[in-house]
C-alpha cells in the first residue's frame, strides 16, 4: 500500500535552515504529485506546495516562495523540503503528502508528518 | 488566490444525532473540493474529494455535497470516533487552499 515515511524531529535556531524528507513506497513514484502541508501548534492546516516528483516541477503557496524549496530524488523516491531563514513562526508539524491522481490533485496518503521547532 | 471558510467554528452534537457542517470558496472551484477529518495528534485523513466521493475505507455515514462555490459535509447518526476537526479543501486552481476548520464536539 501507499506510504510516506518522513524524517524525524529537527530543533533549529532564528535564521537557520531546515531539510526534512520524505521517501515514498508502494506506487509509481513518478505518478503523484507530492504536497507539504504544515500545522503549526493548536492550528490548522496551512498548504506550503507541491512537487511533481517525475519532472521536479513545483508549485507553492506565496508566501513561502522566497523560503521553501521543493526537490525530487527519483533514484530514492524522496522528495524534500527546505525552509530558510527560520523564525519562530515557522514551528510546526510539516507533512508530507502525496495526492490521489491526475483527476484530483489533491493530498490523500499522508506521512506521520515532521516536527520542526524554531527556537534560540 | 481563493480563500475558503468554514462555518460554524464549532458545532456540539449529541451521540447518534447528525451534523451538517458548511464550506465556501471565494471563487467557483467547481467539483474540486476535499474533506479532511482530523483527530487530536493524528495526521489529516481525507474524507471526501470530487465534492462528494467517499475515499477508501470511509463509512457511508459521510457525504459531501455542493458546487462551485458551497458546499456540506452531512455525517448521520455520530459516533465516538468522529468528534474531530473538520477541514474542507479547495484543489481547483493553485495555490491550494484549506478552511480554518470546524471542530466537531460532543454534547
Amino acid at each position: 500500500q501507499v506510504q510516506m515515511v518522513q524524517s524525524g524531529a529537527e530543533v533549529k535556531k532564528p535564521g537557520a535552515s531546515v531539510r526534512l524528507s520524505c521517501t515514498a513506497s508502494g506506487y509509481t513514484f513518478s505518478d503523484y504529485y507530492i504536497h507539504w502541508v504544515r500545522q503549526a501548534p493548536g492550528q490548522g492546516l496551512e498548504w506550503v506546495g507541491l512537487v511533481n516528483p517525475g519532472r521536479g516541477d513545483t508549485n507553492y503557496a506565496q508566501k513561502f516562495q522566497d523560503r521553501v524549496r521543493l526537490t525530487s530524488d527519483t533514484t530514492t523516491n524522496t522528495v524534500y523540503v527546505e525552509v530558510s531563514s527560520l523564525r519562530s513562526e515557522d514551528t510546526a508539524v510539516y507533512y508530507c503528502a502525496g495526492d490521489i491522481g491526475p483527476y484530483d490533485r489533491t493530498p490523500g496518503h499522508w506521512g506521520q508528518g515532521s516536527l520542526v521547532t524554531v527556537s534560540s | 488566490e481563493i480563500i475558503m471558510a468554514q462555518s460554524p467554528a464549532t458545532l456540539a452534537v449529541s451521540p447518534g444525532e447528525g451534523a451538517t457542517l458548511s464550506c465556501r470558496a471565494s471563487r467557483a472551484v467547481s467539483f474540486n473540493l476535499a474533506w479532511y477529518q482530523q483527530k487530536p495528534g493524528q495526521t489529516p485523513r481525507l474524507l471526501i474529494y470530487g465534492a462528494s466521493t467517499r475515499a477508501t475505507g470511509v463509512p457511508d455515514r459521510f457525504s459531501g455535497s455542493g458546487s462551485g462555490t458551497d458546499f456540506t459535509l452531512t455525517i448521520t447518526s455520530l459516533q465516538s470516533e468522529d468528534f474531530a476537526v473538520y477541514y474542507c479543501q479547495q484543489y481547483h486552481t493553485w495555490p491550494l487552499a484549506f478552511g480554518q476548520g470546524t471542530k466537531l464536539e460532543i454534547k
